[in-house]
């Protein structure tokens, strides 16, 4: 059973644009919610992660939008660019600082 | 600072020897993490150490699989007689104590080949 559901699996966006990638989750002990960028060869590197006492988190271009009720979560990249051009992962935990369940990733790639 | 490092960086090895992983996490972390991450199965949870005892050890695929810790420090992680489907990159994280304890910090994993 896959307890974090992530897409879409590759997301083609222009340079200027937005980039959303959603997550979903079944198990609602999960209360940590960060989402990692990773480039090839290299180690997933966080970006930024949300409690589900809040609805959004904004740090920089990278946008967390939360819906407790649902059981969703998405990251919003604004103004793409070249550079953020990575995998994508996002993340379940039951308490910050216990196992992260990873979803599967999302490759994206800005065009310029 | 100094971030999480791994080595060896690659490993290649053939099936039925055994193997050992290092890591080295940023100091003054108190919790290691080990995750192992393969095109099929994507980034799977191991093993969790808090100081030197591991309170989860859930993801640990065989009894082939052990970690220990020491000194809360540095972390190895061995695999007895390694399969072909042992293959993947191991990558290990560690987290700061306090409020700042969800934060995992990743290296840059190690890369493992069973021939």
């Amino acid at each position: 059973q896959q307890q974090v559901k992530q897409s879409p699996q590759s997301l083609i966006v222009q340079k200027g644009g937005i980039s959303i990638i959603n997550c979903a989750y079944e198990n609602t002990a999960f209360d940590y919610f960060p989402w990692y960028q990773q480039f090839p060869g290299k180690g997933p590197a966080l970006l930024i992660a949300i409690r589900p006492d809040v609805s959004e988190k904004k740090e920089g271009r990278f946008t967390i939008s939360f819906n407790k009720s649902a059981k969703q979560f998405s990251l919003h990249i604004m103004d793409s660019q070249p550079g953020d051009s990575a995998t994508y992962f996002c993340a379940a935990s039951k308490q910050a600082g216990t196992a992260l369940i990873f979803g599967k990733g999302t490759t994206l790639s800005v065009s310029s | 600072g100094a971030g999480v490092s791994q080595s060896p960086s690659n490993k290649v090895t053939e099936k039925g020897k055994d193997v050992e992983l290092r890591c080295d996490p940023i100091s003054g972390h108190t919790a290691l993490y080990w995750y192992r991450q393969s095109l099929g199965q994507g980034l799977e949870f191991l093993i969790y150490f808090q100081g030197n005892s591991a309170p989860d050890k859930s993801g640990l695929p065989s009894d082939r699989f052990s970690a220990e810790r020491t000194g809360g420090s540095v972390s190895t992680l061995t695999i007895q007689r390694t399969q072909q489907e042992d293959s993947a990159v191991y990558l290990c994280a560690s987290s700061p104590p306090g409020l700042a304890g969800g934060s995992q910090y990743f290296g840059p994993g190690t890369r493992l080949t069973v021939t």
